[in-house]
């Protein structure tokens, strides 16, 4: 498996403009998790879904942040519109709910560099 | 609530030296602790988890961490340090009744430097 892929690597906009970070999780995986990470608060669990269901979503700052998941394969946090301090890295990752040794195990991956200017 | 601390911001080893990456953690019931690396520019990693059994874990890279209840600890420990472990590292705690796989609460990270 290719592990879990998000797009783009990197991102640079301007403030007020619309951001879309995507992820594809590892198949089979039906927990997915949206992560930010920053200097200054760390490692904050944003969203988390169940079977594409959002789960619990009180780590999302304010408004202005969504996430969806329209499929098991697919999910999508969007930003509108972006603020300067939303520039972080965001992390997606995948668990699986079952799997001798890979139950509880969330698999990260790469990130999402946002910089809003 | 869940917490976790990570109380060093930075360790510092020398290659060959053994080391130790603390970490406690507060929960209700049974942990299920995990350590986690993070390497620049790179998503993170799993090393090893406890969830029962013994209290001595064995995880990738030559990594093990020990399980303290009594100390609510869980320390990352290593015999030889590499340089290429140099890394950022996570540790990271959740209940047992939150479900299957939810959320897992990190702590702040500590850089670990090794040189040689």
């Amino acid at each position: 498996d290719a592990g879990v892929i998000q797009s783009p690597r990197h991102e640079v906009t301007e403030m007020g403009q619309e951001v879309t970070l995507r992820c594809k999780p590892i198949s089979g995986h039906d927990y997915l998790f949206w992560y930010r990470q920053t200097m200054m608060r760390g490692l904050e669990l944003l969203i988390y879904f169940n079977n594409n269901v959002p789960i619990d979503d009180s780590g999302m700052p304010e408004d202005r942040f969504s996430a969806k998941m329209p499929n098991a394969s697919f999910s999508t946090l969007k930003i509108q519109p972006s603020e300067p301090r939303d520039s972080a890295v965001y992390f997606c990752a995948s668990s699986p709910s079952s799997g001798q040794g890979s139950k509880n195990i969330q698999y990260f991956g790469a990130g999402t560099r946002l910089s809003v200017l | 609530a869940q917490s976790v601390a990570q109380p060093e911001d930075q360790v510092n080893v020398a290659e060959g030296n053994p080391l130790t990456v603390k970490c406690t953690y507060s929960v209700s019931g049974n942990p299920y602790l995990f350590w986690y690396v993070q390497y620049p520019n790179r998503g993170l990693q799993f090393l090893l988890k406890y969830i029962t059994g013994d209290n001595l874990v064995k995880g990738s890279y030559g990594f093990e961490a020990e399980f303290n209840k009594s100390q609510t600890s869980f320390h990352l420990k290593k015999p030889s340090a590499l340089v290429s472990d140099s890394a950022l590292y996570f540790c990271a705690v959740r209940g047992p009744s939150a479900g299957t796989a939810s959320k897992l609460t990190f702590g702040t990270g500590t850089r670990l430097q090794v040189t040689l």
